[in-house]
């Protein structure tokens, strides 16, 4: 998938747990999303960040949370305060200011 | 609030016919625009990107145009084949943060 590798592809959680979905990339780019597809929808913003050890919130970040440590890593915690975390999770990097973005191929965050 | 109103119901063609999909935005002028291909249970993958001074973009088979006026971008495949199955999601960026807001995509169907 282009460099981006996310894991697991299927989580389920039970409620009251957080869990931690990783995504890790060896592309060298700066900047990393993460977005959440619900059927039918399109991709929603949760957070990014555009260079290691910052990062803003995006249109939905509520019950979540990221750290952006390394350049490679981006990984984001689902908490319990979370109502609906059932959804597709995609990481996505990008390259330079006009490139497109590069998806992992998602995690499937199932409640239990 | 910006808003992006893809066709939500799936486009039926016959294979060799040219699909065209439709993206309008509204309450906001994006420097530029893409489009993604995105095939069930992945990651979207980058296709086309054009900018607001552009008014048409080829690639291939594939041909993007660009109305800033009208605030509407459409999505060309010509001599379709059924591999062109899949849904196209429109992406304009949202600001300087080189953020995307994703359209919810048309599903195209290309029949032998």
């Amino acid at each position: 998938d282009g460099g981006i590798t996310q894991s697991p592809k299927y989580l389920f959680r039970k409620e009251g747990q957080n869990v931690t979905l990783s995504c890790e990339q060896n592309l060298n780019h700066d900047a990393m999303y993460w977005y959440r597809q619900d059927p039918g929808q399109g991709l929603r913003l949760i957070y990014y960040s555009q260079i290691v050890n910052d990062f803003q919130k995006g249109d939905i970040a509520e019950g979540y949370s990221v750290s952006r440590e390394k350049k490679e890593s981006f990984p984001l915690t689902v908490t319990s305060a979370q109502k609906n975390p059932t959804a597709f999770y995609l990481c996505a990097t990008r390259g330079g200011d006009w490139d497109g973005y590069t998806f992992g191929s998602g995690t499937r965050l199932t409640v239990v | 609030s910006q808003k992006i109103e893809q066709n939500s119901e799936a486009l039926n063609i016959q294979e060799g016919k040219t699909a065209t999909l439709t993206c309008n935005y509204t309450n906001y002028s994006p420097a530029y625009l893409q489009w993604y291909r995105q095939d069930p249970g992945r990651g979207p993958v980058f296709l086309l990107l054009i900018r607001e001074n552009e008014k048409e973009k080829r690639k291939e088979r594939l041909k993007v145009t660009f109305d800033t006026t009208l605030k509407q971008s459409l999505f060309h495949i010509t001599a379709s084949q059924p591999a062109d199955s899949a849904t196209y999601l429109c992406a304009p960026i949202m600001d300087s943060s080189y953020k995307l807001i994703f359209g919810s995509g048309t599903r195209l169907l290309v029949r032998p």
